[in-house]
Order: C-alpha cells, then structure tokens, then sequence
C-alpha cells in the first residue's frame, strides 16, 4: 500500500510569489490534514480537509489556503510569500473517523529567499 | 490553558540502555494520544497511539507507552535503545480533530 506523497520535496520560491504543494493521501483516506514545521514555532496545524470541504483551521493568515479534489488530493497554496514562510510543510492522511490515525508524507521543503 | 508538555529538550542515552520520553497534557477529557518519530529532514513516522482501553500501549521499533489518567501523562519508554533510534520525538494529543504537538525531545545515542 504505497504510503502518502508530498510532491516537490524542494522548493525555492522569492518574496511576494506564490506557490502550490500537493499531497496524494492514501487510497481510501478521505482527510487530509496539513502542518508547518519550523525551527521556531514547531509543528502547526493549517487546515484539513474532509470529502472535499475545510472541517478545520488553524491560526495562520488567509494568504495560506488549501483544497482536496474528488479523488482525496490536497493541494495547499501560500500567496504573497514571506521569508517566515520558510518551513517544512507536512501532509497527514487518515481516513478522518472518530478512532484513527493520521499517517504523513516526507513532507515538502519550502525555502523562500 | 490547553497545551502538551515535552519537558526534555535533549536527551542522551548509550546504546543498550533504557528510555523513557515525558509528556503531559492539558485537556478537560483524556484526548487521543500519539507519538512520532522524525530523523532528520524527513517526515514524522507513528510509533504509536492511545484511543482507550489498555493504558500500556506497544508500537512498533520496540517501543511503549503508558498512559496515566490520574498524572496527565503518556510517557514513551524503550527497554533498551539502539543506536538507530537516535531521532526526534513528538507527543502529540488529538483535539478537536487535529493534531497539536509538542516542542519535541531529541534523543541523541552514544556507542
């Protein structure tokens, strides 16, 4: 069973773009749950997303912004980057019931200059 | 307020040893409890997790954890370590449906 897949795995991007990361869950998972991960902060909850609608958010700008399509896939999208949004930015699988676990990806290296 | 509680930076151990990891929570009910691994520059790998029922849990790698309603707490323990197991751990209760970690032990294994 192949396990979730973040691609890019790197990513260097300049102040004030945008960018856009993908998260293939695992098949039969229908959440999908996104973090960030700095030196700083830690590990931060963004958002999830359930049969294709936002059932959580975390506290973070609305330049940060996300969607799962039909078939699971997530994709979040950060506009306007800032050099804080340096990170590590994990997807996490589940299959979004009350008693389950959440699997991650390798997660996706974003390094803004 | 609510929060999870890593209380060790940094540990470090010789190989062959035993481990145990801290962690405290702050929640009104007993939340769902996990612990993760991440080596560095990868993702973090579920070692294990607490739902009810039993509060010894065992994960995978040789790991357990206790969970202790009465002290708040779901230590992770490892009889004895391997070198492999150097890494960095997160305790991380599930509320509200999302994962809120904590800052993170890093377990450091010498020869």
């Amino acid at each position: 069973k192949a396990g979730v897949t973040q691609t890019p795995r790197y990513l260097i991007k300049t102040r004030g773009q945008q960018v856009t990361l993908s998260c293939s869950p695992i098949s039969g998972h229908r959440s999908v749950s996104w973090y960030q991960q700095t030196p700083g902060q830690g590990l931060q909850f963004l958002f999830e997303y359930f049969s294709e609608t936002q059932r959580n958010k975390g506290n973070f700008p609305g330049r940060f912004s996300g969607r799962q399509f039909s078939n699971s896939r997530s994709e979040m999208n950060v506009s306007t980057l800032e050099l804080g949004d340096s990170a590590l930015y994990l997807c996490a699988s589940s299959l979004g019931t009350k008693n389950t676990e959440a699997f991650f990806g390798q997660g996706t290296r974003l390094t803004v200059v | 307020a609510q929060s999870v509680t890593q209380p060790d930076i940094h540990i470090t151990v010789s190989e062959g040893a035993s481990l145990e990891l801290r962690c405290n929570y702050s929640y009104g009910a007993t939340p769902y409890l996990f612990w993760y691994v991440q080596s560095p520059g990868q993702g973090l790998q579920l070692l294990l997790k607490y739902f009810s029922g039993d509060t010894l849990v065992q994960g995978i790698k040789g790991f357990e954890a206790e969970f202790k309603r009465s002290q708040s707490s779901f230590n992770l323990r490892k009889p004895s370590v391997h070198w492999s197991d150097a890494a960095e751990y997160f305790c991380a209760p599930r509320v509200a449906d999302k994962l809120i970690f904590g800052t993170g032990t890093r377990l450091q294994v010498f020869p």
